[in-house]
């Protein structure tokens, strides 16, 4: 069983539009969750973190978090082809405070 | 500030041969990750430095990967001899405590032949 799991895309999105990105984990002790964003050739860049149920927004960027049903989601408000990237989903599993298990990732495309 | 930075960015090697990759993290971040990806495959963690202490090494693939960190400040990750299952592409990141968020250098590309 896969223990972070994204659909893999293409997500093809129109500007302006909003960008949803699922992910679902295994493990039910995880408490710190993590979306980077990746360029190809480029390094993962940290986008949002969120720790706890609900809502977190920053910017056009909004993290939701539900641990009953080990989903997390990333919305990108008002799309911008320069959104178009690989967006990664990762979680600390294990109890592990440290480790990050991904995903494999979702490939965003933002047509103008 | 700099950011994480890695070298080489690209390395080919023939199978059999040796390879180090280097790493520096932020400056002042004690906490060092290695992380790898292969082709078609998701990111998965190596190891973890606390300093100059290996925390966590339970992601290394064999004997032949061995991480060091003299000093506490720069890594290498050394793969001798080298295979063609190690090509990837090997990320180090840093966080300057456990728990925070990890960043990430731009990784080596390792092609092994």
């Amino acid at each position: 069983q896969k223990e972070v799991e994204q659909n893999s895309g293409p997500l093809s999105v129109p500007e302006g539009a909003i960008a949803s990105l699922n992910c679902t984990y295994s493990d039910r002790v995880s408490q710190s969750f993590f979306w980077y964003r990746q360029y190809s050739g480029k390094s993962p860049e940290l986008i949002m973190s969120i720790y706890s149920n609900g809502d977190k927004e920053d910017g056009r960027f909004t993290a939701q978090l539900n641990k009953a049903s080990q989903y997390v989601s990333l919305l990108i408000r008002d799309s911008q082809p320069s959104d178009s990237a690989t967006y990664l989903c990762a979680v600390n599993i294990d109890g592990s405070n440290y480790k990050l298990t991904f995903g494999k990732g979702t490939l965003l495309t933002v047509n103008p | 500030e700099a950011g994480v930075t890695q070298f080489p960015s690209h390395s080919v090697i023939e199978k059999g041969q040796t390879v180090t990759l280097r790493c520096d993290p932020i400056s002042g971040h004690d906490n060092l990750y290695w992380y790898r990806r292969v082709m078609g495959k998701e990111i998965k963690f190596l190891l973890h430095f606390v300093k100059e202490s290996k925390q966590d090494e339970s992601g290394m693939p064999n004997n032949r990967f061995l991480a060091e960190r003299t000093g506490g400040t720069y890594s290498t990750l050394k793969v001798q001899p080298a295979e063609l299952e190690d090509s990837g592409v090997y990320f180090c990141a840093s966080s300057q405590d456990l728990g925070t968020e990890a960043f990430f250098g731009q990784g080596t590309r390792l092609t092994v032949v």
